[in-house]
């Protein structure tokens, strides 16, 4: 199936405190995924990807890690700045390159 | 370099009416592909168009239809509106389907309302 949910649909952190988004999956024919973060009015903006044989990449300031043995994504935001304040989806890919199913979204509110 | 351009920015039809979206791809993407999204949910694939034919497609009913031009551009038609098509539809642009690196580059989306 196409479930890709996510367990926190709000979170709230202190400027300069690390975040960290969670993300299920439950097709495990998936086998790239990618987190993206959209801000009100805008697309949604690439932040990082990862594919299935991997377990963990990192990127400037955010980490993707990936368990394949529950289906399990998470995001982490290091040092998190009153600009990363928006809604981060995570998306999966199964092996088509064709479509990519989005979860319902968690919004990251980040108090100065 | 240009990315992901859609217009128009905000739409409002009647129900009954039909409507064309357009959005024009990143330079270098020859892969177009549509999604809704509804207020307060993820995006939903709509369909994908690479070299000019579909290419795959989500679970939307044929009033949903569109093109893709020689020059990449696309158009996402909806015929028949009915007041649940209320969305932002987006549009994302990537190089061959299948590629991975930075996935879809997504415009920044038209806001339809049907009344």
């Amino acid at each position: 199936g196409e479930n890709v949910g996510l367990h926190l649909p709000t979170l709230s952190v202190q400027e300069g405190d690390n975040s960290i988004i969670n993300c299920a999956y439950s097709n495990s024919a998936s086998d790239y995924f990618i987190w993206y973060k959209q801000e009100s009015g805008k697309g949604p903006q690439f932040i990082i990807d990862i594919r299935s044989n991997m377990d963990k990449r990192q990127g400037q300031r955010v980490t993707v890690l990936l368990n394949k043995t529950v289906k399990h994504l998470s995001l982490q935001i290091a040092a998190t700045q009153p600009g990363d304040s928006a809604v981060y989806f995570c998306a999966e890919n199964m092996n088509t390159g064709n479509q990519f199913y989005f979860g319902t979204g968690t919004s990251l509110t980040v108090i100065p | 370099e240009t990315g992901v351009t859609q217009s128009p920015t905000h739409l409002i039809k009647t129900r009954g009416q039909q409507v064309t979206l357009r959005c024009s791809s990143q330079s270098g993407h020859n892969t177009v592909s549509w999604y809704q999204q509804a207020l307060g949910q993820g995006p939903q694939f709509i369909f994908q168009y690479y070299r000019e034919e579909e290419n795959g497609r989500g679970n939307f009913p044929p009033r949903f239809s569109g093109l893709q031009f020689p020059n990449y551009s696309s158009e996402l038609n909806v015929n028949a509106l009915e007041l649940d098509d209320s969305a932002l539809y987006l549009c994302a642009s990537t190089e061959p389907p299948g590629q991975g690196g930075d996935g879809y580059t997504f415009g920044s989306g038209t806001r339809l309302t049907v009344v």
